[in-house]
């Protein structure tokens, strides 16, 4: 069974820098990684989709990165603004299975 | 595109009473709609798939017989919790999937449920 962790559980940082967020899993078999985010009381943005055979993904001020080999991905976000502010969730499926599997997140508070 | 919505976005029930949750696709046809269940300050944890036209396939601690998955069309999917208890409440979210989308879930914005 895939298990999926993100670290750091919270992270606040002032308007304008730059952060990385960190998302690791268990079983490197998967054919894609998502980053999403989620505001309080609300569903899930999903932000970036990653294929297993591609390292990165880039949206606007967002990079994510998969090492499958390593069972690590990051997600970059550059010049961060209040907006920013969020939890965010990496999930990974398990093996061939169809169903995601999700860390804990990331709750992040960008400060103005 | 590949929209997806939930009915009611939020509902509060009496204990002991059932409710039923809707999640349709909006654009697409979705062969296959997962069940997750979000507590507060939690992760979400997947509770059942089900494919359009067969039985859902339940996680491991999650009663099939208190949560009814019926998944009778390609658009929609409903989850009914039976005999609800406070514990019950909840976050519940809703994804699909189809063929043309590969592996990528689109995610509804969840329903909240208040069970008192």
């Amino acid at each position: 069974k895939q298990e999926v962790t993100q670290i750091p559980a919270a992270l606040s940082v002032p308007e304008g820098e730059n952060l990385v967020l960190n998302c690791s899993f268990t079983d490197s078999a998967i054919y894609n990684l998502q980053w999403f985010r989620q505001d309080p009381g609300k569903g899930l943005t999903s932000l970036l989709l990653i294929q297993s055979s591609q390292r990165e993904q880039t949206s606007g001020r967002l990079n994510a990165s998969l090492d499958k080999s390593s069972g690590r991905s990051t997600l970059y976000i550059a010049a961060s603004q209040p907006g920013d502010s969020a939890t965010y969730l990496c999930a990974a499926p398990s093996g061939g299975a169809n169903n995601l599997f999700f860390g804990t997140g990331t709750r992040l508070t960008v400060i103005p | 595109g590949a929209v997806v919505s939930q009915h009611p976005s939020w509902v509060i029930c009496k204990s002991g009473t059932s409710v039923k949750i809707e999640c349709r696709s909006l654009d697409f046809q979705a062969t296959t709609m997962f069940w997750y269940r979000q507590f507060p300050k939690q992760s979400l944890m997947l509770m059942a798939t089900s494919n359009e036209g067969s039985k859902a396939t339940y996680e491991q601690g999650v009663e099939k017989d208190k949560f009814l998955i019926n998944h009778a069309s390609l658009t929609l999917s409903t989850l009914t919790v039976t005999s609800a208890h406070p514990e019950d409440s909840s976050f519940y979210i809703c994804s699909a999937r189809s063929f043309t989308s590969g592996n990528e879930q689109y995610f509804g914005p969840g329903t909240r449920l208040t069970v008192t």
